[in-house]
Parts: structure tokens; sequence; C-alpha cells
């Protein structure tokens, strides 16, 4: 069973378009965090969220925790070709366990 | 920039052959992990260390051991390698000093078992 799953899977759009993608669970996490992995790197860091309902900005993407903290979206605006990668999310359970990751958003952004 | 390095950053072995990962850490941070990454199964986790000597098992711990003789070294072993140990294999280190704690992750190796 995935305790965290992003949707959609893949996503291929046009220079300019916005998107959103999305990370649900059934479980409550103390914080969520997002990554972009490019090919051949590892996962770089965009955001970390951790109050439910908070919403945080980078430029032109956009992160919301969901109220209960079970959920949170990214929005792109006018996604570019640099935008292109794979999406990860990343969820901090109570206890002292390990992150758990989903399975990515694998964005393609056609020029 | 976490600091973090990884060698070899490619390596293409034999079945049955020992292979040994290294990941490297500029600074003390207390928690370091091994993941592997494959196309279906994102990101899964293999080992992790919350200090020296002080490992604990993972997802798909099976056929990996690790050691951590040093804070900054966490090192990953394949006893004997199979055709599905292929993977990108991740290492990454937490900040903070809790196991859910914000990852940061290092380049990765390619692994070929043949």
């Amino acid at each position: 069973t995935q305790l965290l799953e992003q949707s959609p899977q893949f996503l291929s759009i046009q220079e300019g378009e916005n998107l959103t993608v999305y990370c649900n669970s059934s479980s409550v996490f103390s914080s969520l965090q997002w990554y972009r992995q490019e090919p051949g790197e590892g996962p770089v860091l965009l955001v970390t969220v951790v109050t439910g309902g908070e919403v945080k900005k980078l430029k032109r993407l956009t992160f919301q925790f969901g109220d209960a903290r079970k959920d949170s979206s990214l929005h792109i605006t006018a996604a570019q070709p640099g935008d292109t990668g794979l999406y990860l999310c990343a969820g901090g359970r109570s206890g002292n366990t390990p992150l758990v990751f989903g399975k990515g958003t694998r964005l393609s952004v056609i020029a | 920039d976490a600091g973090i390095t990884q060698s070899p950053r490619h390596k293409v072995t034999e079945t049955g052959t020992p292979v040994t990962l290294r990941c490297h850490q500029t600074e003390n941070h207390r928690y370091m992990y091994w993941y592997r990454q494959d196309p279906g199964h994102g990101l899964r986790l293999i080992h992790y260390s919350y200090g020296v000597k002080d490992t604990d098992k993972g997802e798909v711990s099976d056929g990996y051991s690790v050691s951590r003789s040093k804070t900054e070294d966490f090192l990953l072993t394949l006893e004997s390698a199979t055709s599905s140990q292929t993977s990108v294999y991740f290492c990454a280190i937490s900040t903070g000093e809790a196991a859910r704690d914000t990852q940061y992750f290092g380049p990765g190796t390619r692994l070929t078992v043949l």
C-alpha cells in the first residue's frame, strides 16, 4: 500500500500552460516536502510545509498543505521547459521514522 | 548544497561480486540514508543511520548491509550483487535531529550488475 499517492503520474503540457499536481494520503503528516529531480541528478528540495492550510510560493510555484495535513498540491503558473522533471512529495509522520515518499509526477513542458 | 558526495558515480559489475558504495558528508549530521530508485517504484529506503554504529532497516534491506564507523561516512555493501540490484542509488542526509526531518540528497550512483 502506497502511503502517499501522487497524481497524475505523467503530465505533458505546452509552454505557458498552468498545471496542478497532487499528493494525497489517508494519513496525517507533521510535514510535507516537495522535491524536483532532473535526469541524472538527485532530488532537490523545493519547499517544506508544516502547518495545515499553509501556502508557500516560490516564483511561479505555489505549494499548499491541506487543512487536515493529509494532502498537498503543487501549482505551476505559466510552465516553462525548465520546469521539466520528476516532482516528488514526501511526508514526515509522528514518531521517529524516516520520510515517506510518493512515486512522483513526471512533468514534460514542451516549448 | 548540503555537502554530500557519493562514490563511485557509475559502476558496472558482475553477478556474485561484492560492491561497496560510499556516501560522504562534510558536516556532522546525525541522520544518513540510502535509497534505491527504479522506474515504477520511486525512491525506496534501504537502510538508514542515526549515529556512528547505529543503523536500522528500511523497506528493501534484503541483500544489503551498511556500516557507519565515522559520522561523515555511510557505506552501503552488496555482499553478492544480483541483476535485481541494478539501480540508481541515492544517499541522503537530514540536517534535523529526527528521522522524519527534511532530507537532502547526493548526486547518485548508477550501478549495473551484469
